[in-house]
C-alpha cells in the first residue's frame, strides 16, 4: 500500500481553480514532485522540488506543501488538463521512492 | 535532450524472468544521472521498482528486492531490469526514466514511452 494518499477524484468547472492533495509523514521532510498522466501516455513531470515547473508546464500549474500534505494547484483549469495526477516523494524511512494513489481529474 | 526507449519481451511465461532494456539517446549513461524502472499495472497506480547510478550502484524497493536486478551497460548506453519469478500480478506497464534526486527532493523526468509486459501462459 502507497505511504502517499490522494483523493482518487476531483472535478473542477473550466477555468476555475482545483486543488489536488498527497498526505504521507515523509512529506513533513521532502519535497513532493506531480505528474500529469494521459490516457495511453506516460507521466510527464509538471511540478518539482519546492514549487518549480519544468520548461514547457504553463504557470497555472504550481506546488505547495504545509505539514504531512503537499498540493498540486491549477489556477484556471482548461479541458486539456483533464487527467490522472500523481505525486511522488520519499518512503517514511527516506530512503526509498512512493508515488501517490493517484487523482483522476475532471474539467467540467 | 535525453530520450529513453523501452524495448523487451511483451509476453512472459508465469515463473519466468521478464528482461527489458532501456536505450538512451542524447546523453551518455557514463556521464552520469540515476536511471530507474517504474511500472503501472493496467487501471492501476505507478509502482517504483529501483534505480541505478552509471557506476552501477543500485537501489530496489523492498516490495520486489527479492527478485529484481538493475545493471547497467555504458557501452551500449543502456541499462535493463530483470524480474523474476514473475505473476500475472506483475503485468504492467514498465517506464525507464533519468531520476534527480538531493538531500530533500527527487524527480523523474523525462520518462520513456513505456510498455506492456504481460504474464500469461
Amino acid at each position: 500500500s502507497s505511504e502517499l494518499t490522494q483523493d482518487p477524484a476531483v472535478s473542477v468547472a473550466l477555468g476555475q481553480t482545483v486543488r489536488i492533495t498527497c498526505q504521507g509523514d515523509s512529506l513533513r521532510s521532502y519535497y513532493a514532485s506531480w505528474y500529469q498522466q494521459k490516457p495511453g501516455q506516460a507521466p510527464v513531470l509538471v511540478i518539482y522540488g519546492k514549487n518549480n515547473r519544468p520548461s514547457g508546464i504553463p504557470d497555472r500549474f504550481s506546488g505547495s506543501s504545509s505539514g504531512n500534505t503537499a498540493s498540486l494547484t491549477i489556477t484556471g483549469a482548461q479541458a486539456e488538463d483533464e487527467a490522472d495526477y500523481y505525486c511522488n516523494s520519499r518512503d517514511s524511512s527516506g530512503n526509498f521512492y512512493v508515488f501517490g494513489t493517484g487523482t483522476k481529474v475532471t474539467v467540467l | 535532450q535525453v530520450q529513453l526507449q523501452e524495448s523487451g519481451p511483451g509476453l512472459v511465461k508465469p515463473s519466468e524472468t521478464l528482461s527489458l532494456t532501456c536505450t538512451v539517446s542524447g546523453y551518455s549513461i557514463s556521464s552520469g544521472y540515476y536511471w530507474g524502472w517504474i511500472r503501472q499495472p493496467p487501471g492501476k497506480g505507478l509502482e517504483w521498482i529501483g534505480s541505478i547510478y552509471h557506476s552501477g550502484s543500485t537501489y530496489y524497493n523492498p516490495s520486489l528486492k527479492s527478485r529484481v536486478t538493475i545493471s547497467v551497460d555504458t557501452s551500449k548506453n543502456q541499462f535493463s531490469l530483470k524480474l523474476s519469478s514473475v505473476t500475472a500480478a506483475d503485468t504492467a506497464v514498465y517506464y525507464c526514466a533519468v531520476v534527480w534526486f538531493g538531500e530533500w527532493y527527487n524527480w523523474f523526468d523525462p520518462w520513456g514511452q513505456g510498455t506492456l509486459v504481460t504474464v500469461s501462459s
